[in-house]
């Protein structure tokens, strides 16, 4: 069985600092993806990432970085600088590499508000 | 753009009432999804499309049906909604049907059942 976990359920910051969301998972699988969505007050479910269990090289994207650590099964996403944009709820989310359909196991999220 | 469109943003219907939900997509994908996604949770797959080839969840109910007429829509119906119905319903496409894929949501469609 798969699981994914965000413990994090709500983060407040003032914008420009630092904030990490965390995300850790569970899986039997050899090989697996890992993905970050973002979700603002609109409700489209917004692609940021897609991450394959054989590349642990961190990743940077502007303002964003993420950092995977399979030896602690966790796959952690930083937003640098953060702006009041950023306010959205961030689902960390798992899929199979093998199996014939796309099976996406999502965590709970985490609501992140980014004040002034 | 290319890009996944859901119809209409927002939809109120009446207890019992069936109702219809659509998606588009212009990416040319093969396989459509269509999650339930309720108040502060995570989307739940309801089922999925690929091509023609329908695959229900185990866990969704009976209420709820999918018709796919091409590769570019994809329809949810519900056929008498009850209170607990009410939710955002979002559509996703991904190129191909295979572990690891790359999901491409809509904005969703956001039910309110009376």
């Amino acid at each position: 069985a798969q699981k994914v976990t965000q413990a994090q359920t709500e983060i407040s910051v003032v914008e420009k600092e630092d904030v990490t969301l965390d995300c850790v998972y569970e899986t039997r699988d050899t090989t697996y993806y890992l993905f970050w969505y973002k979700q603002p007050p609109s409700g489209e479910l917004v692609f940021l990432i897609r991450r394959n269990s054989f590349d642990e090289q961190n990743e940077i994207s502007g303002r964003y970085s993420w950092n995977f650590q399979k030896s602690t099964s966790s796959f952690n996403f930083t937003i640098t600088a953060s702006q009041v944009v950023d306010s959205a709820v961030y689902f960390c989310a798992l899929s199979p590499r093998t199996g014939t359909a796309s099976k996406l196991t999502f965590g709970t999220g985490t609501r992140l508000q980014v004040t002034l | 753009d290319a890009m996944v469109i859901q119809n209409p943003r927002y939809q109120v219907t009446q207890f019992g009432k069936p109702v219809t939900l659509s998606c588009s997509q212009t990416l040319n994908h093969n396989v459509m999804y269509w999650y339930q996604q309720k108040s502060s949770q995570a989307p739940k797959l309801l089922f999925h499309y690929y091509d023609k080839d329908f695959n229900n969840e185990a866990d969704t109910p009976d209420n709820f049906q999918s018709r796919r007429p091409n590769t570019s829509f994809c329809f949810l119906d519900i056929r008498s909604p009850g209170l607990g119905d009410a939710a955002m319903y979002l559509c996703a496409t991904s190129g191909r049907l295979a572990g690891g894929e790359t999901q491409y949501f809509g904005p969703g469609t956001r039910l309110l059942v009376l």
